[in-house]
């Protein structure tokens, strides 16, 4: 079976800063998903980024990049020039070919004025 | 992106009574729905997972008399908390695939508060 260990239960950065999300996961699979995600207090489900194992190039969106270490088994968030609107949980996930999503504990993100 | 819609967002109920969620996909057919519970301050745990016109396939530790999933079209998937108990109270979220998809849209959620 798939795990997520995400090592952070809590984390804080100040405004304008850069902040560091840690996820490992285990698996015996060769291809499959990685994902982030973001719930903000609205409890909705937000895709931050995505990365396909089969893909070398680290996934980049706007302020957000992921440092992918397929043989570690390790896909961190990167988060530059940190907004309040970032505080949120943040959540690792992981998906095979079957599709089903499972999910790290989540770390907890507060961005500091 | 494609839209999730989950209703009711919020429901009240007494203790025994049954719940039904309803998760519907708005712009394209689910052919799998996944059901999730969430507790406070914690984790998306898998439930089950639902494809269309079958039996879902329940997680290891979940009631599968005590949370009935259906999924009857490539749009509608419902989750039932039947004989609901104050333990049931709980965030459920649930989530679809379409074919040839590596991604997942995830319904708004939905808060059941058992009395």
């Amino acid at each position: 079976a798939q795990t997520v260990t995400q090592s952070q239960p809590e984390m804080s950065v100040q405004e304008a800063e850069t902040v560091t999300l840690s996820c490992t996961y285990d698996t015996s699979e060769n291809n499959y998903y990685l994902f982030w995600y973001k719930q903000p207090p609205s409890r909705q489900m937000i895709l931050v980024i995505r990365q396909e194992a089969y893909k070398q190039q680290n996934a980049t969106e706007n302020r957000f990049s992921v440092n992918f270490q397929k043989a570690a088994k390790s896909f961190s968030l990167k988060i530059s020039d940190s907004q309040l609107g970032d505080t949120a949980m943040y959540f690792c996930a992981f998906m095979k070919h079957d599709r089903v999503m499972r999910f790290g504990a989540g770390t907890r993100l507060t961005v500091k004025p | 992106g494609a839209v999730v819609s989950q209703h009711p967002s919020r429901v009240i109920c007494k203790s025994g009574t049954s719940v039904k969620i309803e998760c519907r996909s708005l712009d394209f057919q689910a052919t799998t729905m996944f059901w999730y519970r969430q507790f406070p301050k914690k984790s998306l745990m898998l439930m089950a997972t639902s494809n269309e016109g079958s039996k879902a396939t329940y997680e290891q530790g979940v009631e599968k008399d005590k949370f009935l999933i259906n999924h009857a079209s490539l749009t509608l998937s419902t989750l039932t908390v039947t004989s609901a108990h104050p333990e049931d109270s709980s965030f459920y979220i649930c989530s679809a695939t379409g074919a040839n998809t590596g991604e997942l849209f995830f319904g708004e959620g939905s808060r059941l508060t058992v009395l």
